[in-house]
């Protein structure tokens, strides 16, 4: 069975930082690319990135672009999102998901509150 | 105007169908892309429901009921969503996806009401 466990959520203030990290279990991990979505609170779905199977190719949306960096560790069959410089605007639930062609497993998600 | 745009709201009646809409923006042509669906329920994660490019190029989710189907109208450039027999348990946002311009792109969602 697929499980992707995310962790790491919380609440910072303005300009701090958090890493998020997705434990995955159940599938071939270095096999897939791998992405963060994530959702405001009463809002839709908004992708924040992805990467490829070994790393080597990273896409991310404009608006956190030199903010976050996605990273992972197939050894660890582990996703990371480093989050620097947040803003209240990126206050959502983080979702970790398998995408080897849309996005077909999510795991419960994990709540980000950036406020003062 | 956004990539994708979805109505915010659908109400039909149990045991009827639905047709839920995704217009792809004016330039983006809806038989280049697969759309993909997916529904999500208050306090839980969104459930990948299935993809559609054409009759040829089509996905159901796993254990997705065959009652959800996809298809596209070019002639309005629009991606579809139909579910069949609603059933309570359909009541839900439904939010349809296409990989565009390197980025994933999400619709705003609709909120199926089944009453």
């Amino acid at each position: 069975e697929v499980q992707l466990v995310e962790s790491g959520g919380g609440l910072v203030e303005p300009g701090g930082s958090l890493r998020l990290s997705c434990a995955a279990s159940g599938f071939t991990f270095s096999n897939y690319w791998m992405t963060w979505v994530r959702q405001a609170p009463g809002k839709g779905l908004e992708w924040v990135a992805n990467i490829k199977e070994n790393g080597g190719e990273k896409f991310y949306l404009d608006s956190v672009k030199g903010r976050f960096s996605i990273s992972r560790d197939n050894a660890k069959n582990s996703l990371y999102l480093q989050m620097n410089s947040l803003r209240a605007e990126d206050t959502a639930v983080y979702y970790c998901a398998r995408s080897p062609d849309g996005v077909d497993y999510w795991g419960q998600g994990t709540l980000v509150t950036v406020s003062s | 105007q956004a990539v994708l745009t979805q109505p915010s709201s659908l109400s039909a009646s149990p045991g009827a169908s639905a047709s839920l809409t995704c217009t792809l923006r004016s330039g983006i042509n809806v038989g280049a892309y697969r759309i993909y669906w997916y529904q999500q329920k208050p306090g839980s994660p969104p459930q990948y429901l299935l993809r559609y490019k054409s009759d040829s190029d089509k996905q159901q989710g796993s254990g997705v009921p065959s009652r959800f189907s996809g298809s596209n109208d070019a002639s309005t450039n629009v991606g579809l969503l139909f579910i069949s027999g609603l059933q309570s348990e359909d009541e839900a946002d439904y939010y349809c996806a296409i990989w565009y311009s390197s980025a994933w792109v999400f619709g705003g969602g609709t909120r199926l009401t089944v009453l």
